[in-house]
């Protein structure tokens, strides 16, 4: 089975603070997805990755970096943390071939800004 | 640009009824289709997909889809839902167009199973 692992399930940080969120995963899978998740908005990418050290911007990027220095890790940063940045975080993952690929999702990490 | 649409925020049923979940879809190319399923503090659940060939699509837990090409509609579907089924449930459309295979979520219909 697919194990995508978020280092945190719950987070509590204060505004201005720069914040990390791990990701890994363990199915050699090239493309890594970034998503917030809020209610009645569903899920918004905010980066996602198909390959060591490449990025590209989703729907919402700003206020946000991420960093893939090895394939199966995919880092989310909140350069200065802010109380809009309240969210649930979901890190997904997925082969690159021919579309149609299911993506599969980590635990999320839920995440405060005070 | 693909959007997805789940015109129900909730949809309620007993237990033992048949169930239907709607999703309608926009999409510039031929689409790439999935259900998920998000139980409370967890991730989203891989369901199923419609890729190519039959309409009607089978996936875990009894659940089913249907693909309607002219009414760009991806409705899921239970003959007899259970109370365990009750859980947030989403959309995603992908295309060939998309390079890294992505996809955009619809808002997510809750689905609430009384016994």
């Amino acid at each position: 089975d697919v194990k995508v692992t978020q280092s945190s399930r719950y987070l509590v940080k204060r505004t201005g603070e720069k914040v990390f969120l791990e990701c890994v995963q363990d199915m050699d899978h090239e493309n890594m997805f970034w998503y917030r998740q809020d209610p009645g908005l569903g899920l918004r990418l905010i980066y996602f990755s198909y390959d060591v050290k490449m990025k590209e911007k989703g729907d919402i990027p700003e206020g946000y970096s991420v960093s893939r220095e090895k394939k199966e890790r995919f880092s989310l940063i909140l350069e200065s943390a802010s109380t809009n940045q309240t969210s649930m975080y979901l890190c997904a993952s997925s082969f690159l071939r021919q579309g149609g690929q299911p993506q599969h999702f980590g635990d999320g990490t839920r995440l405060s800004i005070l | 640009a693909q959007s997805v649409a789940q015109p129900e925020d909730q949809v309620n049923v007993a237990e033992g009824n048949p169930l239907t979940v709607k999703c309608t879809y926009s999409v510039s190319g031929n689409p790439y289709l999935f259900w998920y399923v998000q139980y409370p503090n967890r991730g989203l659940q891989f369901l199923l997909k419609y890729i190519t060939g039959d309409n009607l699509v089978k996936g875990s837990y009894g659940f089913e889809a249907e693909f309607n090409k002219s009414q760009t509609s991806f409705h899921l579907k239970k003959p007899s839902a259970l109370v365990s089924d009750s859980a947030l449930y989403f959309c995603a459309v992908g295309s060939g167009n998309n390079a890294g295979n992505m996809l955009t979520f619809g808002g997510g219909t809750r689905l609430m199973v009384k016994p």
